[in-house]
């Protein structure tokens, strides 16, 4: 399966962009490449995903390597509810399984 | 809309005993992904349906089972409880089986096996 690193932990401050970083250096073409937080004491709640391209949504956006080894979630005016443990995930049907395999993430305080 | 609802949220079991979770995914949902959390292992796959058809299986025992209804709903079940099953036991919905959809996570269960 394909794997991804992203760091430990990251702090931010309160209104300030923030940057998520993610290494999927063995990802194959057909991977997309998804983003979940998990709030405390919550189920995982879907951020954003993408193929290729960079994505836009409400909640964030994604930026996506040219050569897709590696992505960035940025969150652009982080909140206190913002801290959470973000998870990139690699899904692709055609692959393995197709599930969603969850490493383990980044925990993102936000201070006030 | 409702969200994923699953039942019970606490549940409190003796180790050798059975049990069955239930998972109502959002309507119009039909593909129903189990997930378990524990503090040691972090989330992990325990299988997907999707009409009524297991799709994936995660590397878990025969002990760990599911099955998926003609309405969409969702339950597993668990055999001969050992006490390393506790966990929070995640479903998850999507409106069809794909890689290109987002899944959307209930409360999920607080399973302790004492």
């Amino acid at each position: 399966d394909a794997k991804t690193t992203q760091p430990n932990s990251m702090e931010s401050n309160e209104e300030e962009p923030v940057h998520l970083p993610c290494n999927h250096s063995t990802i194959s073409g057909t991977d997309y490449i998804h983003w979940y937080r998990q709030l405390p004491s919550q189920g995982p709640e879907y951020v954003i995903h993408g193929l290729t391209s960079n994505v836009n949504n409400r909640m964030a956006s994604l930026a996506i390597a040219e050569d897709r080894k590696s992505s960035t979630l940025i969150l652009h005016r982080a909140t206190l509810r913002d801290a959470a443990v973000y998870y990139c995930i690699l899904r692709d049907l055609r692959g393995s399984q197709g599930n969603l395999i969850f490493g383990k993430g980044t925990k993102l305080s936000v201070k006030p | 809309k409702a969200g994923v609802t699953q039942t019970p949220r606490y549940l409190i079991k003796t180790r050798g005993q059975q049990v069955t979770l239930s998972c109502s995914p959002i309507s119009g949902h039909r593909s129903v992904s189990w997930y378990q959390q524990t503090p040691g292992q972090g989330l992990q796959f325990l299988f997907e349906y999707f009409s009524e058809t297991q799709r994936n299986k995660g590397n878990f025992p025969g002990r760990f089972s599911g099955r998926q209804f003609s309405n969409s709903r969702s339950e597993m079940n668990v055999s001969t409880l050992e006490l390393g099953d506790s966990a929070l036991y995640l479903c998850a919905s999507s409106p069809w089986y794909s890689d290109n959809t987002e899944a959307f996570f209930g409360q999920g269960t607080r399973l302790t096996v004492v």
